[in-house]
């Protein structure tokens, strides 16, 4: 069957380290994967996009990998700052119709 | 959130009652969709629509409908609610290809 996992439902760090989360998919051929933001009560918000002959992506303090051979993507932020606690999610998407997320993983950064 | 908006915010509601969530988009972007998040199960794709009158089903489909009239607005009816539909409930438009989704603020169903 078709999965996508975000390895861990928590995440805690400390302030100035470098968070890296991780998105692994089974049984999915993916052109892009997607990464979103989502604060309590607020709807996802889209922060990169990878395809899939790109090994990298980075956008001011974040970096997302892409390996299609272990199907995993890695989502970086580095320098992270309280600000950045949230939950992040994975998506990729399937042909022929609309994204497919991940369950997220709750990154927590302690001051 | 910018250029789209869900109504109600919140509802409360009886089992065995229709209900209607509205989607409102001024970006005039082909694809709209709904999802549903419930704690332990992330975003769940109900419905989505690549035009007007052009809508197609997601992973959890059962006990939902959908309508697209207009550009603009994409309607998910519950015919019938039940205690299995409280959820929050999020629409979310797109350019199509591989541009990233917007998302609006949510509705939060509640089904008594």
């Amino acid at each position: 069957s078709q999965k996508i996992e975000q390895n861990s439902e928590a995440l805690n760090i400390q302030e100035g380290k470098t968070a890296t989360l991780t998105c692994n998919y089974t049984n999915y051929s993916p052109a892009y994967l997607q990464w979103y933001r989502q604060d309590p009560g607020r709807g996802p918000v889209f922060l990169l996009l990878i395809r899939e002959n790109e090994k990298e992506k980075r956008k001011e303090r974040l970096k997302v990998t892409f390996d299609t051979t272990l199907k995993q993507s890695l989502f970086h932020i580095t320098a992270s700052q309280p600000a950045d606690s949230a939950t992040y999610l994975c998506a990729l998407n399937q042909a022929g119709t609309a994204l497919i997320f991940g369950k997220g993983t709750t990154l927590s950064v302690s001051s | 959130d910018a250029g789209i908006t869900q109504s109600p915010r919140h509802k409360v509601t009886e089992t065995g009652t229709p209900v209607t969530l509205r989607c409102h988009q001024t970006e005039n972007h082909r694809y709209m969709y709904w999802y549903r998040q419930d704690p332990g199960h992330g975003l769940r794709l109900i419905h989505y629509s690549y035009g007007v009158k052009d809508t197609d089903k997601g992973e959890v489909s059962d006990g939902y409908s959908v309508s697209r009239s207009k550009t603009e607005d994409f309607l998910l009816t519950l015919e019938s609610a039940t205690s299995s539909q409280t959820s929050v409930y999020f629409c979310a438009i797109s350019e199509g290809g591989d541009y990233g989704y917007t998302f609006g603020s949510g509705t939060r169903l509640t089904v008594v």
